[in-house]
């Protein structure tokens, strides 16, 4: 069975840029059936859709962030990862990687189990 | 952006009872639209897809109906494991965006 599992720093200070990466287990990720997302939910709200990326590269971004957003993914490593620059105590959430079928009708179907980011200085 | 009202935002229900919770739309999404239920530091768990298909393992007390701008999420006898918040999110278009979420309570 799929695992995904979020890391990076739990700490960032504004400004700077927020970098997570999440690693795939139990299956690959260049298998060209799954796209790869990242959701965000602040402390007591709800979730936000950041963006999503193919084994191929190609990008889809939450308007509401493009300008700071870069997903990217590293099939050597069964790795993708969320790069968020610029931050600002808005963007102090629990951030998610999830697994998202590029066929069929199926929707976001595995999530890991998110790490919390806080930016302050 | 697809702008989604769900209702209501708290339910306080018992064991047993038989709950529904709305999302309606801003705009048509045919069916591309899934519910998920979310427990206290978890991440949310997929609980139907496509309007009204069952993930697989979710138990049949949940089912999930609607099309184009209203749907809703019925669960059938009620179970301790079934409080929790519970989330509609539409995969029509980008940016794809969840429901503001309604928490189940025990009533």
């Amino acid at each position: 069975q799929v695992q995904l599992q979020e890391s990076g720093p739990g700490l960032v200070k504004p400004s700077q840029t927020l970098s997570l990466t999440c690693t795939v287990s139990g299956g690959s990720i260049s298998s060209g059936s799954y796209y790869w997302s990242w959701i965000r939910q602040p402390a007591g709200k709800g979730l936000e859709w950041i963006g999503r990326i193919y084994t191929s590269g190609s990008t889809n971004y939450n308007p509401s962030l493009k300008s700071r957003v870069t997903i990217s993914v590293d099939t050597s490593k069964n790795q993708f990862s969320l790069k968020l620059s610029s931050v600002t105590a808005a963007d102090t959430a629990v951030y998610y990687c999830a697994r998202e079928p590029s066929v069929g009708l199926a929707n976001i179907d595995y999530w890991g189990q998110g790490t919390l980011v806080t930016v302050s200085s | 952006a697809i702008w989604m009202t769900q209702s209501p935002s708290l339910l306080s229900a018992s064991t047993g009872d038989r709950v529904t919770i709305s999302c309606r739309m801003s705009q048509g999404i045919s069916s591309y639209l899934a519910w998920y239920q979310q427990k206290p530091g978890k991440a949310p768990e997929l609980l139907i897809y496509a309007a009204s298909t069952l993930q697989s393992g979710v138990p049949s007390r949940f089912s999930g109906s609607g099309s184009g701008t209203d749907f809703t999420l019925t669960i059938s006898c009620l179970q301790s494991e079934d409080f929790a918040t519970y989330y509609c999110q539409q995969y029509y278009s980008f940016p794809y965006t969840f429901g503001q979420g309604t928490k189940l309570e025990i009533k």
